[in-house]
């Protein structure tokens, strides 16, 4: 699995975007890109994937480079439940588990 | 959604003895779920993986005779701790994948005093 690096964290204001980086330098074509979050003592949450294309849904954006060697998560307006440690993975197709990084630390300032 | 709970959210333990935790997939089935731990301000680490019907395959450096995984339905994975100690306190993770994706449970806060 292709290994990602995150920033180990980030700031952002209230209501204002928050942009997460993703870099996964040796992803392989068959290997998607999954965003997950951990707010405090909880489980991780499904945020987004993506294999080529840039990805939109009712939590976040996700623009994948067209080298796919890196991403950025996009929270387009941040609020205070949104400060969680941000995911970022490569799985490959039909993979059958998740491996975590260290992830980002988002911490949404009022 | 596909929706996994897990039971107990926290448990309190003496050393020495045994604890369970059930993860449950509510609304779909599941031949495999995973199960992860994590101390505190570090990330999530794989333990095993749950197989219905078969053997759990555990991580490198995962004791698979003290951590018990029986998956006996398509719904019902427990994760069994046993002879606690100290050091196993941690957070208890379990997921399923879903659909394109995975789904977790809302872990277990295991402290053994």
């Amino acid at each position: 699995d292709a290994k990602t690096t995150q920033p180990t964290s980030m700031d952002c204001a209230e209501g204002r975007a928050a942009n997460l980086p993703c870099n996964h330098s040796t992803i392989s074509g068959n290997e998607y890109v999954y965003w997950y979050r951990q707010i405090h003592s909880q489980g991780p949450q499904y945020i987004i994937h993506g294999l080529k294309n840039n990805e939109t849904n009712e939590m976040a954006s996700l623009i994948i480079t067209e080298d796919r060697k890196s991403s950025t998560l996009i929270l387009p307006h941040a609020t205070l439940r949104d400060t969680a440690v941000y995911y970022c993975i490569a799985v490959p197709t039909g993979a059958n588990n998740l491996f975590f990084g260290t992830g980002t630390r988002l911490t949404v300032i009022p | 959604g596909a929706v996994v709970s897990q039971h107990p959210s926290r448990v309190i333990c003496k050393s020495g003895t045994s604890v369970k935790i059930e993860c449950r997939s509510l609304d779909f089935q599941a031949t495999t779920m995973f199960w992860y731990r994590q101390f505190p301000k570090q990330s999530l680490m794989l333990m095993a993986t749950s197989n219905e019907g078969s053997k759990a395959t555990y991580e490198q450096g995962v004791e698979k005779d003290k951590f018990l995984i029986n998956h006996a339905s398509l719904t019902l994975s427990t994760l069994t701790v046993t002879s606690a100690h100290p050091e196993d306190s941690s957070f208890y993770i379990c997921s399923a994948r879903a659909g394109f994706g995975y789904t977790f449970g809302s872990g277990t806060r295991l402290t053994v005093v």
